[in-house]
């Protein structure tokens, strides 16, 4: 099945500063990958998502990554601002009919004022 | 507020006992999953529904059981309840497989 691995496990950035978080996942029929934000206590929620079909999609400050090749996805977050701190989460699944969407093990994100 | 809700908030009970956590989908979602998250697993896809049907099946213990009924609204059900099965529990739901949109969660605590 799938296994999905996430580094880091902790990051700390200053205001306005960038994150990076990484994500590789072992099933090459894996074509769905989204990342969730959650705070404490709170549900997961959606920020982004990106199929195989693109190697780059940008929302705003966020932006994901997909190279199907090396079967490695990373989320970036510019301009962070301390709100953006939660645990995030990165998943991949081959969706449609069989959809066992794996998680990563998730990177807590700070970003000090 | 993403829709989809779970009952109860919370939950506390005692080993060997019997629960059933409550989930009802985003309006027009015919899927429903259901997730484990404890401190030291992250979140682990349980099992899929689709339109009433089994579509997927994860790490799902064979204590635990879940339906989903024709108005669409899923129940989890645990069973023989060990100490170690103390977690978050998520319904999740989207209109096919994606994307999902996750409930505010049930927390099970077992003593």
């Amino acid at each position: 099945g799938e296994n999905v691995e996430q580094h880091p496990s902790t990051l700390s950035v200053q205001e306005g500063d960038s994150a990076v978080i990484k994500c590789t996942y072992s099933d090459s029929a894996s074509n769905y990958f989204p990342w969730y934000k959650q705070e404490l206590g709170k549900r997961p929620q959606l920020i982004i998502d990106i199929r195989s079909n693109v190697g780059e999609k940008k929302d705003q400050r966020i932006a994901v990554t997909l190279n199907k090749t090396a079967k490695h996805f990373s989320l970036h977050i510019t301009e962070t601002q301390p709100e953006d701190s939660a645990v995030y989460f990165c998943a991949a699944s081959r969706g449609y009919n069989n959809n066992d969407m794996r998680f990563g093990a998730g990177t807590r994100l700070t970003v000090k004022p | 507020d993403s829709g989809v809700t779970q009952t109860p908030k919370h939950l506390i009970t005692a080993t060997g006992q019997r629960v059933t956590l409550r989930c009802s989908p985003r309006s027009g979602d015919l899927s429903v999953y259901w997730y484990q998250q404890s401190l030291d697993q992250g979140l682990q896809f349980l099992i899929q529904y689709y339109n009433g049907e089994e579509r997927a099946k994860g790490n799902i213990l064979e204590r635990f059981s879940a339906q989903q009924f024709p108005d669409l609204h899923s129940e989890l059900n645990l069973s023989s309840l060990e100490l170690g099965d103390s977690a978050l529990y998520f319904c999740a739901s989207s209109v096919h497989d994606y994307p999902q949109y996750f409930g505010p969660g049930t927390r099970l605590t077992v003593l």
